[in-house]
């Protein structure tokens, strides 16, 4: 079963508007990762925050992790056309020896 | 060149026929790991391995194989293709720290008719 599911499935703005992804997870985790897939490509690492951790930022991105209701969001600030892509969170499940799974993502479309 | 390469980049094939796909990487990782993707889904994990003498099996296993040649090379079979393996197949490496990011391989698009 999936591990991470991400909220909503899809989702539309307008270039210049923030986007926010939300990801819930069941078990407890070591650290949670965001991906980014172009359409019909590879997945491509975004930011990995760790469990004793609450909010981090790269860039546009901030990810926060609150995990007493075992949650992530995953906010883009100030969007443009090339954010457009699926987004995946990722957990480990609380062990480094299992693979980590994958939610089924969130369809961002910014639209110019 | 690219960290993880796969061949080959798109396949048609028939049912029932044997499929091997190929996947390198040059990260000089010990964990590998063979996804499949259907539309408007996310990963499943089909097999794992964690260095050249581990092989484990993932969520849908049923229906394929893999062999690891080397640190470098893993590869994933489809014994007797089937429509409903018709997919975008992923492969990716990890390093062993927990939480390692995983750097994929721009994918396989099989389709079996």
């Amino acid at each position: 079963s999936q591990q991470g599911e991400e909220d909503p499935q899809a989702l539309s703005i307008q270039e210049g508007e923030n986007a926010t992804m939300n990801c819930s997870y069941k078990t407890s985790i070591n650290n949670l990762q965001w991906y980014r897939q172009n359409s019909g490509r590879g997945l491509v690492h975004l930011i990995l925050i760790r469990s004793n951790e609450r909010e981090k930022h790269s860039g546009r991105l901030r990810v926060t992790l609150d995990t007493s209701k075992k949650s992530s969001s995953l906010l883009i600030t100030a969007s443009r056309a090339a954010d457009t892509a699926s987004y995946f969170c990722a957990t480990d499940r609380g062990s480094g020896n299992t693979p980590l799974v994958f939610g089924k993502g969130t369809r961002l479309s910014v639209i110019a | 060149d690219a960290d993880v390469t796969q061949t080959p980049r798109n396949r048609i094939t028939k049912t029932g026929k044997r499929i091997m796909l190929e996947c390198s990487q040059t990260k000089g990782h010990d964990r590998m790991y063979w996804y499949r993707q259907d539309p408007g889904l996310g990963l499943q994990l089909i097999y794992y391995s964690f260095d050249v003498k581990d092989i484990n099996k993932g969520e849908i296993s049923d229906g394929y194989s893999v062999s690891r040649q080397a640190q470098a090379k893993f590869s994933l079979s489809l014994e007797s293709a089937i429509p409903n393996q018709t997919a975008l197949y992923f492969c990716a490496t990890s390093d062993p720290r927990p939480g390692g990011e995983q750097f994929f391989g721009p994918g396989t698009r099989l389709t079996v008719l």
